[in-house]
């Protein structure tokens, strides 16, 4: 079966500190990655993506995530965290085979950056 | 306005009864979807619909069904809500293509009691 996983419930991290929150998938073939952020009471934002081309993206907020392709992992970074960081964020992967690409979600990773 | 606007934003409801969640968009997007987030279940798909003719199951279709009224009109309902329904609800749009990801709404939360 399809999956993405999210091996860590929570992530705590002092501000300034780099971050990594890791996500790993199993889909077969090339399949689109992407993460989200969701803030309290709101709905999911999006972070970056990973379509084709170079392994690291940039995306919103100063946020990068590196994508590779035999550990199939897409883990999301950040070289200095700040307090306003803290959220739930989400990987997400779109399967490119079967007809209709849906997203699969991974089950969430809160982020708790310190002062 | 929102790009993705879902109705009502906050819902209490008793178990047994009908409630419909409602969702339209302004982003043009033929494809929409239902989703649910759980605490620690992530956001799991309940329908999809890819234009108006096409409705699809998700992984938890059970207990709803949905309604596409027009391109940018998708609604869910809960035909007799129990509270295991109780949830966040999603409604999110996509282009054809699929690379550009989802656009959420901000949710409507569902209590069953």
């Amino acid at each position: 079966a399809q999956s993405v996983a999210q091996p860590e419930d929570q992530v705590n991290v002092a501000e300034g500190n780099p971050l990594t929150v890791k996500c790993t998938y199993s889909v077969s073939g090339n399949p689109y990655l992407f993460w989200y952020v969701q803030y309290p009471n709101r709905g999911l934002q999006f972070l970056l993506k990973y379509i084709t081309g170079d392994n690291l993206v940039k995306g919103s907020y100063g946020f990068e995530a590196e994508f590779n392709k035999s550990q199939t992992s897409f883990h999301l970074k950040k070289p200095s965290a700040l307090v306003s960081d803290s959220a739930l964020y989400f990987c997400a992967v779109r399967p490119l085979a079967g007809g209709y690409n849906k997203l699969i979600f991974g089950a969430g990773t809160r982020l708790a950056v310190h002062p | 306005d929102a790009d993705v606007t879902q109705t009502p934003r906050n819902r209490i409801t008793k178990t047994g009864k009908r409630i419909m969640l409602e969702c339209s968009q302004t982003k043009g997007h033929d494809r929409m979807y239902w989703y649910r987030q759980d605490p620690g279940l992530g956001l799991r798909l309940i329908y999809y619909s890819f234009d108006v003719k096409d409705i699809n199951k998700g992984e938890i279709s059970d207990g709803y069904s949905v309604s596409r009224q027009a391109q940018a009109k998708f609604s869910l309902s809960l035909e007799s809500a129990i509270p295991n329904q109780t949830a966040l609800y999603f409604c999110a749009t996509s282009g054809t293509s699929g690379t550009g990801g989802n656009t959420f709404g901000s949710g409507t939360r569902l209590t069953v009691v």
